[in-house]
């Protein structure tokens, strides 16, 4: 079975320049999250998605971070304009639903520095 | 609000001795508990999670973690180390909210040394 797939896997901009992920959960998985780890700290939850609906996004800067997931497939998280303090890993995750029993599954992750 | 708190940034062990990592949780309910690890440049990978039953959880790589309701905490643990499990080890608790996001702590970097 393939694993969350993620792109790019690093990415650098300087601020203010916008920038797109892109993830592709597990097969037949409903559930879609996208987390950001700052360097020395656990993830943090930015969105959650249940088929192409969201769930949660009240973490989410959203003066400048946005997301879908259209089709309830793939998704896609885009930063703009971008700051300084955005660098960070962009874990994606899926879940075949979103009881709190179910597991999650990590993508490889977005490495973004901004410079 | 729940939480979790891993109290070591980072453990050392041997070779071939036995490892803990520790983890403590703060949660309203009955606790939904996970352990994850990453490795260099890698996602978190799933190694065990606590739903319910047995207090003693058995996962990947012959890892296994404790549940302590009284003392609230799952700390995760494996007889003998092997240099590869050198990595940085993530506990976690579901939220008990509808959404049910998971809530980590700021992770735990294990070195064993040859």
């Amino acid at each position: 079975e393939a694993g969350v797939a993620q792109s790019p896997r690093y990415k650098i901009i300087e601020k203010r320049q916008s920038v797109a992920f892109w993830c592709n959960p597990i097969s037949g998985h409903a559930t879609l999250y996208w987390y950001q780890q700052i360097l020395g700290q656990g993830p943090k939850l930015l969105i959650q998605f249940q088929n192409n609906g969201v769930v949660d996004d009240s973490q989410l800067p959203k003066d400048r971070f946005s997301a879908e997931r259209l089709k309830g497939v793939d998704s896609t998280l885009k930063i703009q304009p971008a700051k300084l303090e955005d660098s960070a890993v962009y874990l994606c995750a899926s879940s075949l639903g979103w009881g709190r029993a179910e597991t999650q599954y990590f993508g490889p992750g977005t490495r973004l520095l901004v410079l | 609000a729940q939480s979790v708190a891993q109290p070591e940034d980072q453990v050392n062990v041997a070779e071939g001795n036995p490892l803990t990592v520790k983890c403590t949780y703060s949660v309203s309910g009955n606790p939904y508990l996970f352990w994850y690890v990453q490795y260099p440049n890698r996602g978190l990978q799933f190694l065990l999670k606590y739903i319910t039953g047995d207090n003693l959880v058995k996962g990947s790589y012959g890892f296994e973690a404790e549940f302590n309701k009284s003392q609230t905490s799952f700390h995760l643990k494996k007889p003998s180390a092997l240099v590869s499990d050198s990595a940085l080890y993530f506990c976690a608790v579901r939220d008990t909210s509808n959404t049910g996001k998971l809530i980590f702590g700021q992770g735990t970097t294990l070195q064993v040394k040859p």
